[in-house]
């Protein structure tokens, strides 16, 4: 079956870069069709998109957020890898990986709550 | 601000039909399909309804969604104590280039 699962720090201080990861199985990242995408949501507050790959390694960011963002995959490990620049104290929130079919968010991660604080 | 607007709360008693509402326009919902998310504070949130009305496997036919031009709507009938919970709807923008959500609607029953 498919599943995901986020890992990363818990903890980020101001200004510093948060990568997280995304580790797949139950599917594979070079499938036609396949998407992953990152959405976090803020403690209290609602969903909200940040970046999406495709099998094909098309990439897709949030205009509010690109500048900050990265999104990669690394497709013998089955993993994708979102980096986060510059993070502030409004960037605490849960960060969800989830599966694409195509535009669909069909199966999500966990999630993994980030804190960011000096 | 959400690109996606629904109405931040909805209620209903067990047994009764509630409709959530979500209203975009012709970039995101007029020209995509719409997606359903439904989560139960402090999980997950879930696939609910994908393609304007198609249901996963798993999800009970109690729940419903359609879509008319720029707007969409979930509807839940024959209402649960379990469905309390919060919805959101998301599609596509053509002039974003990416997915939106709404603002979520929280259902108490």
């Amino acid at each position: 079956q498919i599943t995901l699962k986020e890992s990363g720090p818990t903890l980020v201080k101001p200004t510093q870069t948060l990568t997280l990861t995304c580790t797949c199985s139950g599917f594979s990242l070079s499938t036609s069709g396949v998407g992953v995408g990152w959405i976090r949501q803020p403690p209290g507050k609602a969903l909200e998109w940040l970046a999406l790959i495709y099998w094909d390694d098309y990439k897709y960011y949030s205009p509010s957020l690109k500048s900050r963002l990265t999104i990669t995959k690394d497709t013998s490990k089955n993993q994708v890898v979102l980096t986060m620049t510059n993070m502030d104290p409004v960037d605490t929130a849960t960060y969800y990986c989830a599966h694409s079919n195509p535009r669909a968010f069909d199966f999500w991660g966990q999630g993994t709550m980030i804190t960011v604080s000096s | 601000q959400s690109v996606l607007t629904q109405p931040p709360s909805a209620s209903g008693t067990p047994g009764q039909r509630v409709t959530i509402s979500c209203s975009g326009s012709r970039s995101n919902i007029g020209f995509n399909t719409v997606n359903w998310y439904q989560q139960v504070p402090g999980t997950t949130p879930k696939l609910l309804i994908y393609g304007n009305n198609q249901r996963p496997s798993g999800v009970p036919d109690r729940f419903s969604g359609s879509k008319s031009g720029t707007s969409a709507s979930l509807a839940i009938s024959g209402l649960q104590s379990e469905d309390e919970a919060d919805y959101y709807c998301a599609t596509w923008d053509d002039s974003l280039n990416g997915p939106v959500f709404g603002g979520g609607t929280r259902l108490t029953v």
